[in-house]
């Protein structure tokens, strides 16, 4: 079946680093991929998306590349600020590998940014 | 403004009661889905609903029930039988149904003692 890896958080960072996230897939067929973000107490907001290979979905600083042949979706921003710090998911659709469509998460990094 | 409600914020309930969830959005979307987010886990499906009247079981849909009579609605009920109800659980909806570009409401943390 269809799922997703996202490297284990939490990541703590000074404000300013540079930014990686690590995603990796598995899907059949040609899925779309997403980066989903979730600050303190709130729901999930689209951060970025793309949906076909060497795409790159780019929103707010941040920047991911659709890398089929490495099956990778990694999110990465030059300089962090405090104001970052929230959950970060990746997700993949596809209507094969029996997911129907549905977006599939991978299980959040947590990234808190110091000043 | 346009956007998905979810009340309310924090529910606590005891064990055996069953317990509704609501969930409202106003952006005119076809489709609504139910999410499960547990501490250090992805998010999983628990129903979605395309058009009214309609809804179909997702990934975890044991021990819960939903209700699509409206377009702008789609209440969840945790039932006694969901084993381990207390969670955070998120409401989305979208143009059409499967769409990637999916909207979230602020979620409801469901304690039940």
């Amino acid at each position: 079946g269809n799922s997703v890896t996202q490297m284990e958080g939490p990541v703590t960072l000074s404000e300013e680093a540079f930014l990686t996230i690590n995603c990796t897939y598995t899907a059949t067929g040609y899925p779309s991929l997403f980066w989903y973000v979730q600050y303190p107490g709130e729901g999930l907001q689209l951060l970025l998306k793309a949906t076909k290979a060497d795409d790159k979905g780019s929103n707010k600083g941040f920047e991911a590349t659709y890398r089929k042949e490495t099956t990778s979706f990694h999110l990465e921003k030059g300089s962090v600020q405090v104001s970052d710090s929230a959950v970060y998911f990746c997700a993949l659709s596809s209507y094969y590998g029996g997911s129907q469509g549905n977006l599939i998460f991978g299980k959040g990094t947590k990234l808190s940014v110091k000043p | 403004d346009g956007g998905i409600t979810q009340s309310p914020k924090y529910l606590f309930r005891k064990e055996g009661q069953n317990v509704t969830l609501s969930c409202e959005q106003n952006l005119n979307h076809d489709a609504m889905y139910w999410y499960r987010q547990d501490p250090g886990q992805g998010l999983r499906l628990i129903y979605y609903s395309q058009i009214v009247n309609d809804f179909q079981k997702g990934d975890i849909a044991e021990g819960y029930s939903v209700s699509r009579e409206k377009k702008e609605s789609f209440p969840l009920t945790v039932t006694s039988a969901q084993k381990n109800p207390t969670a955070f659980y998120l409401c989305a909806s979208s143009a059409v149904l499967l769409s990637y570009e999916q909207y979230f409401g602020p979620g409801t943390r469901l304690t039940v003692t």
